[in-house]
């Protein structure tokens, strides 16, 4: 069957240092992977999207990377702030017709000042 | 400000009554989503239409139903409501640009059924 894994325990770290997020898949063939944002009682926000010919992909502090043999992408926040706490979500295409986004669970991340 | 908009943001049930759950975005996009979000199961799909006057199940589609109004509008309808469809229901949409933008969501509706 088809999964998309996410760390679900919280990822502590000190602020200024780089978080570091995986997202694992199987029994996909995505021609794109996507992360999100999640605040408490918010939706979800679109942060970054990377395409399966693209390795690595930056905005900001934020950067991406996808690695289609290992079938995992990994989402860094370098120099991190307290305002960077949130749950971060990993979503993938399984039409790859943009219908049918599946997302993983989310890992929360806390940034301590 | 441009986005989606939900209505209501919150609403408690009793088990049986109907409701329906509205969505509006003024982004022009053709695609229109919408997902449950439930502790530990993340968010699912429920239903979506791709374009105006077309709609399709998601992957949790029982117990609901969908109209897609206008290109605008994509309303969520519970016909009898149960316990067990006590979660958030977020709506998203979609740019045709895929490979470029990923889903603006609303803000969500915390639906209660007791």
């Amino acid at each position: 069957s088809q999964k998309i894994e996410q760390n679900s325990e919280a990822l502590n770290i000190q602020e200024g240092k780089t978080a570091t997020l995986t997202c694992n898949y199987t029994n996909y063939s995505p021609a794109y992977l996507q992360w999100y944002r999640q605040d408490p009682g918010r939706g979800p926000v679109f942060l970054l999207l990377i395409r399966e010919n693209e390795k690595e992909k930056r905005k900001e502090r934020l950067k991406v990377t996808f690695d289609t043999t290992l079938k995992q992408s990994l989402f860094h926040i370098t120099a991190s702030q307290p305002a960077d706490s949130a749950t971060y979500l990993c979503a993938l295409d399984e039409s790859n017709a943009g219908n049918m986004l599946t997302f993983g669970g989310g890992t929360r991340l806390m940034v301590k000042p | 400000n441009a986005g989606v908009t939900q209505t209501p943001k919150f609403q408690v049930l009793k088990t049986g009554q109907s409701m329906t759950l509205q969505c509006a975005q003024d982004m022009n996009h053709n695609s229109m989503y919408w997902y449950r979000q439930d502790p530990g199961m993340g968010l699912r799909l429920i239903y979506y239409s791709a374009s105006e006057g077309t709609t399709d199940k998601g992957e949790v589609p029982n117990g609901y139903n969908v109209s897609r109004l206008n290109k605008r509008e994509f309303s969520l309808r519970l016909e009898s409501a149960a316990p067990s469809q006590t979660s958030v229901y977020f709506c998203a949409s979609r740019t045709p640009d895929k490979y470029s933008y990923g889903y603006t969501f609303g803000s969500g509706t915390r639906l209660t059924v007791v």
